[in-house]
């Protein structure tokens, strides 16, 4: 059974700092995507990476995957407060027709 | 149309009651998925349309809930005899099956209904 945990679940940071959300999964698949939720609202899609060393770049936001580790990282550069929200993970598992999630890591920056 | 639409945003109901929500699709997009979202959680896999053949249901949909997506259009997802348990967020997302480059499957989500049991 897939399975997908982030860490870490919960994060407070000043604005200006760096820091990484890691998501690791427990069978192989090489399709992620990282999704923003706002609180009370939707998913908001961020990246997709779909092969081994994939790396992505939106901004302040960067997203790699390793699939031999099954690991992908969400890497925040010089945080500012607009980047506070929930951050999730979510893997295709080899029926494609299903994302399995991570829990979230719940992002708080501080001014 | 620009996106998936969910209605309603937002239903309380009480214990007992039956609640329908209506999911509008992508036109384009052939896949429907249906996932449902408790507070601090990541969304949970419900079911699973391509095109009007319901082709997937989680163990989590009980006989106490039920999906349509008659014409391969819009979809319904009811749930009778509601619990407090069945209080959360239903999202609605919906993707083509060609691959489409850097975003894969394309999946989109709506905005969701909150279900509110009490």
């Amino acid at each position: 059974e897939l399975k997908v945990e982030q860490n870490p679940l919960f994060l407070s940071m000043q604005e200006g700092k760096n820091y990484t959300i890691y998501c690791n999964y427990s069978t192989t698949s090489d399709r992620l995507y990282w999704y923003r939720q706002d609180p009370g609202k939707s998913l908001e899609s961020l990246f997709v990476l779909l092969s081994n060393g994939a790396v992505k770049q939106e901004g302040r936001l960067m997203a790699s995957l390793d699939t031999k580790a099954r690991l992908s990282t969400l890497h925040i550069t010089a945080a500012v407060h607009d980047l506070s929200a929930t951050y999730f993970c979510a893997v295709e598992g080899d029926s494609n027709y299903q994302l399995i999630w991570g829990a979230g890591t719940k992002l708080i920056i501080k001014p | 149309d620009t996106g998936v639409s969910q209605n309603p945003r937002h239903k309380i109901t009480k214990r007992g009651q039956n609640v329908t929500f209506r999911c509008d699709p992508i036109s384009e997009h052939n896949r429907l998925y249906w996932y449902r979202q408790t507070l601090g959680q990541g969304p949970e896999f419900l079911t699973y349309f391509q095109n009007e053949a319901q082709l997937e249901k989680s163990r989590l949909l009980s006989d106490r809930f039920s999906a349509e997506r008659p014409k391969g259009s819009f979809s319904t997802l009811e749930i009778q005899r509601t619990e407090q348990g069945d209080s959360a967020m239903y999202l609605c997302a919906t993707s083509g099956t060609l691959w489409t480059g850097d975003l894969g499957y394309g999946y989109t989500f709506g905005s969701g209904t909150r279900l509110t049991v009490v």
